[in-house]
């Protein structure tokens, strides 16, 4: 069956290290992955876009990397912040479709 | 980025009743919207795909005679929840499609008594 996978326990981590989260799906060959923030009872905030031909992508703080080989993506979040604290959402586009289907997220907890 | 409106931000309503939930793109035309639902520390779930000028598209399981939408325009997509039950109860977000990604409301808790 098809899944997309993300730890579901939280992460909890300390302000300036780097948070790395995982995304690992099964039986989808998406042509993208994206990551998004979602704060509590507010709707998904996109932040990076990769595409299946490209290893790495970085914006500021944030790098992903998408590996189509071991089915895998991972979120960096450099120099933490508690303001990053929030869950993260990986999403795949449903075999080369519009539509997207996403993780259950991973919720990130900076400490001061 | 783009921005997706959605209204209204939470909703409290009786069992039996109706909801209609508006989604709007402010600042681009979408021939295509998405609506989502989502409950507590569940992933988001698609409902449908809304396409301006014609049917929506429901995903298996969803019941399209209870989730009516409706597209009217390139920049409003509505989401009516018939006769809304308690288990009906959830996050409902939309979204909808630019050129850099998929750019989301701010969500609908709808709570049915």
């Amino acid at each position: 069956s098809q899944k997309i996978e993300q730890n579901s326990e939280a992460l909890n981590i300390q302000e300036g290290k780097t948070a790395t989260l995982t995304c690992n799906y099964t039986n989808y060959s998406p042509a993208y992955l994206q990551w998004y923030r979602q704060d509590p009872g507010r709707g998904p905030v996109f932040l990076l876009l990769i595409r299946e031909n490209e290893k790495e992508k970085r914006k500021e703080r944030l790098k992903v990397t998408f590996d189509t080989t071991l089915k895998q993506s991972l979120f960096h979040i450099t120099a933490s912040q508690p303001a990053d604290s929030a869950t993260y959402l990986c999403a795949l586009d449903a075999d080369n479709t519009d539509k997207l289907i996403f993780g259950t997220g991973t919720r990130l907890q900076v400490f001061p | 980025g783009a921005v997706v409106s959605q209204h209204p931000s939470w909703v409290i309503c009786k069992s039996g009743t109706s909801v209609k939930i508006e989604c709007r793109s402010l600042d681009f035309q979408a021939t295509t919207m998405f609506w989502y639902r989502q409950f507590p520390k569940q992933s988001l779930m698609l409902m449908a795909t809304s396409n301006e000028g014609s049917k929506a598209t429901y995903e298996q399981g969803v019941e399209k005679d209870k989730f009516l939408i409706n597209h009217a325009s390139l920049t409003l997509s509505t989401l009516t929840v018939t006769s809304a039950h308690p288990e009906d109860s959830s996050f409902y977000i939309c979204s909808a499609r630019e050129q850099g990604g998929l750019f989301f409301g701010s969500g609908t808790q709808l709570s049915v008594l």
